[in-house]
């Protein structure tokens, strides 16, 4: 079946600081991929998206390209900000059995 | 801002008790999830539904129940509420017509504890 892999946390960075958040998939076929962001207490978000390959997904500073050769859908944000204190899914969306599988998810804390 | 709608939003209960959580979409999708969020924060996909009259099971097997008799509304059932139940449980909508684009919209969840 589908799988997807995450960087385990949790992550704990300064403000300003530059952020990674690795993600890597194994799916049948050209999934589309996506990063949620769980902030305390709500649901999941959108934060974004890539249908293909080399598609670049961007959205409040954060950013992550579709790597087919490596299958690969790293999380990026050159400086995050206290705000960006949440836990972020990497998801893969299967055309063929119609399911997001998602990563274990990545607690992120910035510190002021 | 949330067109999914999850109530209660916390809900302490204790053993044996029969609960229903509640989950209502008003953007008309076709699909609807529920998945149970473990202390961890690992998301488990429990139930899903394409449509009115569909259900089937997810990736992890679960004691409770689920029904979608009408498009915007697909609520859970548990029938005798257990310590082990006590988790967030996460309901989310998407539409079936661009799955490949339209990703999965959640509501806030409901956090469950069973005494």
């Amino acid at each position: 079946g589908d799988s997807v892999t995450q960087m385990e946390g949790p992550v704990t960075l300064s403000e300003e600081a530059f952020l990674t958040i690795n993600c890597t998939y194994t799916a049948t076929g050209y999934p589309s991929l996506f990063w949620y962001v769980q902030y305390p207490g709500e649901g999941l978000q959108l934060l974004l998206k890539a249908t293909k390959a080399d598609d670049k997904g961007s959205n409040k500073g954060f950013e992550a390209t579709y790597r087919k050769e490596t299958t690969s859908f790293h999380l990026e944000k050159g400086s995050v900000q206290v705000s960006d204190s949440a836990v972020y899914f990497c998801g893969a969306y299967n055309f063929g059995n119609e399911k997001l599988t998602f990563g274990t998810g990545t607690r992120l804390t910035i510190i002021p | 801002e949330a067109d999914i709608y999850q109530t209660p939003r916390y809900l302490v209960i204790g053993t044996g008790k029969k609960i229903t959580l509640e989950c209502s979409q008003t953007m008309g999708h076709d699909k609807m999830y529920w998945y149970q969020q473990d202390p961890g924060m690992e998301l488990h996909l429990i139930h899903y539904s394409y449509g009115v009259n569909s259900t089937e099971k997810g990736d992890l097997s679960s004691e409770s129940t689920v029904s979608r008799i009408r498009t915007e509304h697909f609520p859970l059932t548990l029938e005798s509420a257990r310590p082990s139940h006590t988790s967030q449980y996460l309901c989310a909508s998407s539409d079936a017509s661009h799955s490949y684009n339209s990703p999965l919209h959640f509501g806030n969840g409901t956090r469950l504890t069973v005494t």
